[in-house]
């Protein structure tokens, strides 16, 4: 199986900063990266799909890159709502595998 | 709009089995392919299965090998997951999912379900 890790596993931060989470897979999963936003209580929500392709309706200070094994989410600058915890997504290959999420909060 | 409505959580004992249901609207739904993802209490997310629109193509974790059965119903636009011998860790949020892409069975999970709580214990 493709194990996933991300790091920082949480962090503290302001309204107004910049966030950058990264994403690593065990074996080269090409772009078959996605991250998801859940906030408590709610189901996940799409962010970012295949490494780098903002979902519509996803406002534009999110952002992915990366390929391979290393992968990287940004939040450019932090908005209120924004605060949730981030997971990583593989689906390169069977079974689909997850980061463990980052919690952002204030 | 697309909405993905589960049901059929609730308590049951070790070794018990339980089936929950997802029905979809809002867009054709057998031309997509679904899933089930699970969260267990304070934890991540793990996906549990997967079916393509025709059924022709399923996909478990190993957790739910042998154990679980992921079937739909394309005229009634459900999906269900029928578990079996379930134990503690069986204990989550049981959330359905569409996959984005229209063709194959991989892909993002572009909408999610509210998800359906199952609680294992005597």
């Amino acid at each position: 199986d493709i194990q996933m890790t991300q790091s920082p596993s949480s962090l503290s931060a302001s309204v107004g900063d910049r966030v950058t989470i990264t994403c690593q897979a065990s074996q080269d999963i090409r772009r078959y990266l996605n991250w998801y936003q859940q906030k408590s209580g709610k189901a996940p929500k799409l962010l970012i799909f295949d490494a780098s392709s903002l979902e519509p309706g996803v406002p534009s200070r999110f952002s992915g890159s990366g390929s391979g094994t290393h992968f990287t989410f940004t939040i450019s600058s932090l908005q209120p709502e924004d605060f949730a915890t981030y997971y990583c997504q593989q689906y390169d290959a069977f079974p689909v595998t997850f980061g463990p999420g980052t919690k952002v909060d204030v | 709009d697309v909405q993905l409505v589960e049901s059929g959580g609730g308590l049951v004992k070790p070794g018990g089995s339980l089936r929950v249901s997802c029905v979809a609207s809002g867009f054709t739904f057998s031309s997509y392919s679904m899933t089930w993802v699970r969260q267990s209490p304070g934890k991540g997310l793990e996906w549990v299965a997967s079916i393509s629109g025709t059924s022709s193509s399923i996909y478990y974790a190993d957790s739910a090998k042998g154990r679980f059965t992921i079937s739909r119903d394309n005229a009634k636009n459900s999906m269900f997951l029928q578990m079996s011998s379930l134990r503690a860790e069986d204990t989550a949020i049981y959330f359905c999912a569409r996959l984005a892409n229209v063709v194959v069975i991989s892909g993002p999970f572009d909408y999610w379900g509210q998800g359906s709580l199952v609680t294992v214990s005597a």
